[in-house]
């Protein structure tokens, strides 16, 4: 697609719940992201994604989150058994370059969560 | 770790100038992002700095001094559509870390 696109634009779930937001990563990109973004606060780095690898998930908040990458292209972030401190705007981003090459970072819109 | 500072917030008048400042401590540093973000929208990339110096385009202009940890963004002939969050971010490697943004808030 033209853009960086993310599903559901909004979700509501109860307490306990499990959730699943989806990411489709601008087409050829292979570099992925997913930031987590609260009220007020900064981004803050969950997981990226080199092709269908994670070489670093070390900013997953806890072992209830969890993301895969499948085909290169898609990535689903799965939070089980939420909790009200999920709730947040969960950010997508793809590159087509690494980071370190000027590559820029192309952002969703965002899945606003929110836990009831 | 990461320490990326900004300003919280800053208003100004339709037409003037507004630069906003971010300075950094980090574990490691190849280059620094400023991105804009509307009420509810996704981020978008303004400008990149590797190397020192000042970096322009158009009415925006980024600065940088490594041995400082210092940048600023400078947003000339300010309009509403301005009124944004502005966003610094410092890339080490493959991650991007981000400040918790500057709110900008332009009045007529």
């Amino acid at each position: 697609g033209a853009g960086v696109s993310q599903s559901p634009s909004n979700k509501v779930t109860e307490k306990g719940k499990d959730v699943e937001l989806r990411c489709d990563p601008i087409s050829g990109h292979t570099a992925l992201y997913w930031y987590r973004q609260s009220l007020g606060q900064g981004l803050e780095f969950l997981i990226y994604f080199q092709g269908n690898s994670a070489p670093d998930k070390s900013g997953l908040p806890s072992d209830r989150f969890s993301a895969e990458r499948t085909g290169g292209s898609v990535s689903t972030l799965t939070i089980q058994r939420t909790q009200q401190e999920d709730s947040a705007v969960y950010l997508c981003a793809s590159s087509l370059l690494d980071l370190t090459n000027t590559g820029e970072l192309f952002f969703g819109e965002g899945s606003r969560l929110t836990v009831l | 770790g990461q320490n990326i500072d900004q300003p919280t917030e800053m208003t100004a008048t339709e037409g003037a100038i507004v630069q906003i400042n971010c300075t950094y401590q980090t574990s490691g540093f190849n280059g620094l992002f400023w991105y804009q973000q509307h009420a509810g929208e996704a981020p978008t990339f303004l400008s990149y700095n590797v190397l020192d110096g000042l970096e322009e385009k158009g009415r925006f202009s980024s600065f940088l001094s490594r041995s400082k940890g210092y940048s600023y963004l400078l947003l000339k002939e300010l309009q509403m559509k301005d009124s944004a969050s502005y966003l610094c971010a410092v890339t080490n490697d493959y991650k991007l870390s981000f400040g918790a943004g500057t709110t900008v808030t332009v009045r007529a």
